[in-house]
């Protein structure tokens, strides 16, 4: 059965830095993978996808993510990071293999920019 | 403006009162769904639905019920809500790609908050 897991609950940044929010998953053939954000009392909005080619994905916002299949991970990065992006964030996957198409989301990261 | 829309966005109900949260998209989407939002717990998907008149479990169904006579409908109900579906919904919404089920797009989500 597919799975995510997104090992950190919050992750603290200083405005500027380079930020990191982890995610690592599980499926048996080969994954689609997103990226979602959260801003306070909004739903959830698309940031970037892999799907296949590039394992490196630009996304909204001057977010990025590495798809790295040896490690199982698709981590989200941003090389400097603004108190704008402070909100939750979601990583999600979807097996190929599967027939169905059941989309498995994380637990969330909340991701604190500090002026 | 392409979006999916919920209502009501804020209900507290009583313990057994039957309700009907309503989802509906603009976007001519084959694919809808409904995931409820816990603390601790992230994002769970209840039921999915790949086109009309068809529709399938996700992770946590019990309780609910589901119907999509209309593509761009997709109700959530509730026959005998209990005090442990008092969560956070939302629905969503997505055009299946060759591969299947792509970036979703999101309601504003509904707080359910059952007495």
């Amino acid at each position: 059965a597919q799975s995510v897991a997104q090992p950190e609950d919050q992750v603290n940044v200083a405005e500027g830095n380079p930020l990191t929010v982890k995610c690592t998953y599980s499926v048996s053939g080969n994954p689609y993978l997103f990226w979602y954000v959260q801003y306070p009392n909004r739903g959830l909005q698309f940031l970037l996808k892999y799907i296949t080619g590039d394992n490196l994905v630009k996304g909204s916002y001057g977010f990025e993510a590495e798809f790295n299949k040896s490690q199982t991970s698709f981590h989200l990065k941003k090389p400097s990071a603004l108190v704008s992006d402070s909100a939750l964030y979601f990583c999600a996957v979807r097996d190929i293999a599967n027939r169905d198409d059941k989309i498995i989301f994380g637990k969330g990261t909340r991701l604190h920019i500090l002026p | 403006e392409a979006q999916v829309t919920q209502n009501p966005r804020y209900l507290i109900t009583v313990t057994g009162k039957k309700l009907t949260v309503t989802c509906s998209q603009n976007m001519n989407h084959e694919y809808m769904s409904w995931y409820r939002q816990d603390p601790g717990l992230g994002l769970r998907q209840i039921y999915y639905s790949m086109n009309v008149e068809v529709t399938d479990k996700g992770d946590v169904p019990e309780g609910y019920k589901v119907s999509r006579k209309e593509k761009r409908n997709f109700p959530l109900i509730l026959e005998s809500p209990s005090p442990n579906q008092t969560s956070l919904y939302f629905c969503a919404s997505s055009f299946v790609a060759s591969g299947g089920v792509d970036e979703q797009f999101f309601g504003p989500g509904t707080r359910l908050t059952v007495l």
